[in-house]
């Protein structure tokens, strides 16, 4: 398996309060992504990164920012969370050659 | 945009039979196209990776073909067993310098294998 972790696995948070997920990986991999999953529209692009500090947005990127300080790390924040970015959260990172992409375990995000 | 569809939604059969999941996508532009298992309440695993110069690619009990041009892709299981299971995922890469391996997914089809 790929070394892809993320971090919390689990969160429950209130709406207006900001919220940062992590992405960690082992694998040196250079590009890294955000997606969400959601029952009936299935997984989107939030943001992608293309190596440290090079960042572009997805296809469903209003309300979300990332950061790519380090290779390893990848950080997808939501400034003030609301209830419709309750969702799973996954990561995924992809090698030079752009082939295959791997997921990390995801993230489950509930905004009461 | 590329769009990704996947059919049936869900597919329920005994423990046993042979199964093909189908995926279509509307823009022929591929790089490349990967399927994808999902179980319930966990992260994605990747099955196979088709090239767009590819036909078929096979993995023990799985084989996956690709006609690019025709804008689909099946997922063809020999011999399910209860354990295959899950939800799989059919995603595409488009083509084209500027896509940085992003992947279109398709919404999923749901199997469940009965002993």
């Amino acid at each position: 398996d790929a070394g892809i972790t993320q971090s919390p696995r689990h969160k429950v948070t209130e709406t207006g309060t900001p919220v940062t997920l992590r992405c960690h990986q082992t694998e040196n991999h250079r590009y890294m992504y955000w997606y969400r999953q959601d029952p009936g529209h299935g997984l989107r692009l939030i943001h992608y990164s293309y190596g440290v500090k090079d960042t572009d947005k997805g296809e469903v990127s209003d309300g979300y920012s990332v950061s790519r300080s380090k290779t390893e790390d990848f950080l997808l924040t939501l400034e003030s969370a609301t209830s419709s970015q309750t969702s799973v959260y996954f990561c995924a990172i992809s090698g030079r050659r752009l082939d295959e992409q791997y997921f990390g375990p995801g993230t489950r995000l509930t905004v009461t | 945009k590329q769009e990704v569809t996947q059919i049936p939604a869900a597919l329920s059969v005994p423990e046993g039979e042979n199964l093909v999941l189908n995926c279509s996508f509307t823009d022929s532009a591929i790089y490349n196209l990967q399927w994808f298992r999902q179980d319930p309440g966990k992260g994605l695993t990747s099955l196979l990776l088709i090239q767009s110069s590819q036909r078929e690619q096979t993995s023990g009990r799985l084989n996956a073909s690709l006609d690019k041009s025709s804008g689909r892709s099946t997922l063809y299981i020999a011999a399910s067993q209860p354990g295959d299971s899950a939800t799989y995922l059919c995603a595409v890469r488009d083509a084209g310098g500027t896509s940085y391996g992003k992947l279109t997914f398709g919404q999923g089809t749901i199997l469940t294998v009965h002993p």
